[in-house]
């Protein structure tokens, strides 16, 4: 089946990185680009970016260039999204989720909690 | 930077019938947005509803529906249940290989 297993809760410095990881299961890892999406505590979701694992290419949102990084580990079937120049306002549960090209948004990830905190 | 807008919060008694809307700053909502609908209770994540403006998926009760609706996408949810009351969330696609989220509609069911 489907499973997307994502990292453990991380607690960061504000001025830190935190690079949160996301294990793809159950389906074959280029077929589907990964999405990072966050969502602040008591907040809606928001769109952070997307990979394509096929070749590594990355979409990002216009407020998070420059700040973020996604990845991806084909040999693990692994995508990563790393936050660089951490504040306050990050601290938020971050989830990965699959899409097959064309909209077709399906699973996703248990989040991972990361708190910004000096 | 596109801005996607939905009700903040809507109010349904039990069988009844509620829709909500998704509208982008863009203009008028079509299938080459590629709306999706996602379903959130508290503590829990993001459950996906409906693709492509109105496919369901395999685990999507038949009672949640989505169209295009007045240039907008929309969600249908007839023949409301208690365990319906969540929060929903529309996500568009902006045409340059980025996406956003609505707001999101909490939905009560009272």
């Amino acid at each position: 089946q489907v499973q997307l297993v994502q990292s453990g809760a991380e607690v960061k410095k504000p001025g830190a990185s935190v690079k949160v990881s996301c294990k793809a299961s159950g389906y074959t890892f280029t077929s589907y680009y990964m999405h990072w999406v966050r969502q602040a505590p008591g907040q809606g979701l928001e769109w952070m970016g997307m990979l394509n694992p096929t070749d590594g290419s990355a979409n990002y949102a216009q407020r998070f260039q420059g700040r973020v990084t996604m990845t991806r580990d084909t040999s693990t079937t692994t995508v990563y999204m790393e936050l660089s120049s951490l504040g306050s306002e990050d601290t938020a549960v971050y989830y990965c989720g699959r899409e097959m090209h064309g909209g077709y948004h399906d699973y996703w990830g248990q989040g991972t909690l990361v708190t910004v905190s000096s | 930077q596109t801005v996607v807008t939905q009700e903040p919060s809507l109010t349904v008694s039990p069988g009844g019938t509620v829709t909500l809307t998704c509208a982008s700053s863009r203009g008028v909502v079509s299938s080459d947005y590629h709306p999706n609908w996602f379903q959130q209770k508290p503590g829990q994540a993001p459950r996906a509803l409906i693709y492509s403006t109105s496919n369901r998926h395999s685990w999507t009760p038949a009672r949640f529906s989505g169209s295009l609706l007045g240039g907008k996408a929309a969600l249908t949810v007839s023949g409301v249940q208690p365990e319906d009351e969540a929060e929903y969330f529309c996500l568009l696609y902006s045409g340059d290989g980025t996406w956003v989220f609505g707001g999101g509609t909490k939905l009560t069911v009272l």
